[in-house]
């Protein structure tokens, strides 16, 4: 089993919708995860940072931790063309500065 | 303003022979990352330094090397280049220590083709 799971999509949505984009772990000493969003021909850049669990909003985003049960989740709400890109969890153990990736979900949002 | 290029953006090489990717930071960070992002896979851990004379493999390294010299630049050498390293390539720096958010910012990303 790969360390982090993440649905590839793609996911296709109407402007407005609110996108649940999600990715599971089975390493218990991630403690770090974050989401980067990546525009096509582009370098990924860091769209949400958190290190509990629990929700860590920012605008139109909020980002899901459930320690737990090893999932964690970006929400979009009011989503936008703007937004349609490919969106990748990382995740970190204390301690370390690799990140491990998801595959990435390429998102479409529709005008 | 800070930032991390790489160069360059396009390279088209014949199999076998040796290539090298430049990595160039400019915000003084210790990390330094190559990954590869191919099509079902995502982006994978090539090697990675955490500083001046310090190299490590990372999860997809063979065939690869890299140097770390000086603080700014990582340069990623293909020893022998294969068609199974056609790839798009990334390069990434973060800050580690006390009050260091440790994300990385990653560069534009070269595409490489071999032939």
């Amino acid at each position: 089993q790969k360390e982090v799971e993440q649905d590839p999509g793609p996911l296709s949505v109407p402007e407005g919708a609110i996108v649940s984009l999600n990715c599971t772990y089975s390493n218990s000493a991630f403690q770090y995860f974050m989401w980067y969003r990546q525009y096509s021909r582009k370098g990924p850049e860091l769209l949400m940072y958190t290190y509990s669990s629990g929700n860590k909003e920012d605008g139109r985003f909020t980002a899901q931790v459930d320690k737990s049960s090893k999932y964690i989740s970006l929400f979009i709400r009011d989503s936008q063309p703007s937004d349609s890109a490919t969106y990748l969890c990382a995740i970190k153990e204390g301690g370390s500065e690799k990140l491990v990736f998801g595959k990435g979900t390429k998102l479409t949002v529709n005008p | 303003d800070a930032e991390i290029t790489q160069s360059p953006r396009h390279k088209i090489t014949e199999t076998g022979r040796q290539v090298t990717l430049a990595c160039h930071q400019t915000w003084n960070h210790n990390n330094m990352f190559w990954y590869r992002q191919d099509l079902g896979h995502g982006l994978r851990l090539i090697h990675y330094s955490y500083g001046v004379q310090d190299t490590n493999k990372g999860e997809v390294s063979d065939g690869y090397s890299v140097s770390r010299s000086n603080t700014e630049d990582l340069p990623l050498t293909l020893e022998s280049a294969a068609s199974s390293q056609t790839s798009v390539y990334f390069c990434a720096s973060s800050e580690s220590g006390p009050g260091g958010r440790d994300e990385q910012y990653f560069g534009p990303g070269t595409r490489l083709t071999v032939t």
